[in-house]
């Protein structure tokens, strides 16, 4: 079943406005959350870690003061996506390690128009 | 860094059909995970494997991992329309805090 819950599964907005993107892992306490962001027919690349109580930490070419990283909570970590222009359009996964293995959220489509 | 080479890029065949799909690497992996995804919806982990040589079973699904621990293939028997969607390999990730690499995913459609 699943053990990492995403939400919201789509958003749209609009240009120059921030949206907040959730994950949640269920049941198990996550001091990392890892956000990767995945573009039509294409694998999944890593966007940034997310370390409970502390900074993320971002991959090269990702703009730290574009997805604000939270990651307040053991059971929590959030994605905001600030001032989305269209280019940002694009499907946003989380994934947490669980005892099983690395499990990741339903995604979160995001359309900016 | 890690990369991780997955082949076929892209498969389809009808149903009743195998196939086996490739996950290469120069590295070696501690241990390497296979999802499943179909569209919009994120990765369903079908399997994770750590020692090497080691074979696991799925129903339909059998996954290698190689002695040296840098290859991994998964080989389904007898495709259904069911399995169409996007295989993804990823190594890594063994603990809480190790991130996963992932293969660049293979796109499988089975036919009735």
């Amino acid at each position: 079943g699943a053990v990492v819950s995403q939400h919201p599964s789509w958003v749209i907005c609009k240009s120059g406005t921030s949206v907040k993107i959730e994950c949640r892992s269920l049941d198990f306490q996550a001091t990392t959350m890892f956000w990767y962001r995945q573009f039509p027919k294409q694998s999944l690349m890593l966007m940034a870690t997310s370390n409970e109580g502390s900074k993320a930490t971002y991959e090269q070419g990702v703009e730290k003061d574009k997805f604000l990283i939270n990651h307040a909570s053991l059971t929590l970590s959030t994605l905001t996506v600030t001032s989305a222009h269209p280019e940002d359009s694009s499907f946003y996964i989380c994934s947490a390690r669980e005892n099983r293995g690395p499990f990741f959220g339903q995604g979160t489509r995001l359309t900016v128009v | 860094t890690q990369l991780l080479e997955q082949s076929p890029q892209f498969l389809s065949i009808q149903e009743g059909e195998n196939l086996t799909v490739y996950c290469n690497s120069s590295s070696v992996f501690s241990s390497l995970q296979w999802y499943r995804q179909e569209p919009g919806e994120g990765p369903v982990l079908l399997v994770t494997v750590v020692t090497g040589g080691e074979v696991k079973k799925l129903k339909r699904l059998t996954f290698q991992f190689g002695d040296a621990r840098k290859d991994s293939s998964l080989h389904i028997t007898a495709a259904q329309t069911g399995d169409t969607g996007l295989y993804l390999c990823a190594g890594g990730g063994n603990n809480a805090g190790n991130m996963l690499t992932f293969g660049g995913g293979t796109r499988l459609m089975v036919k009735p």
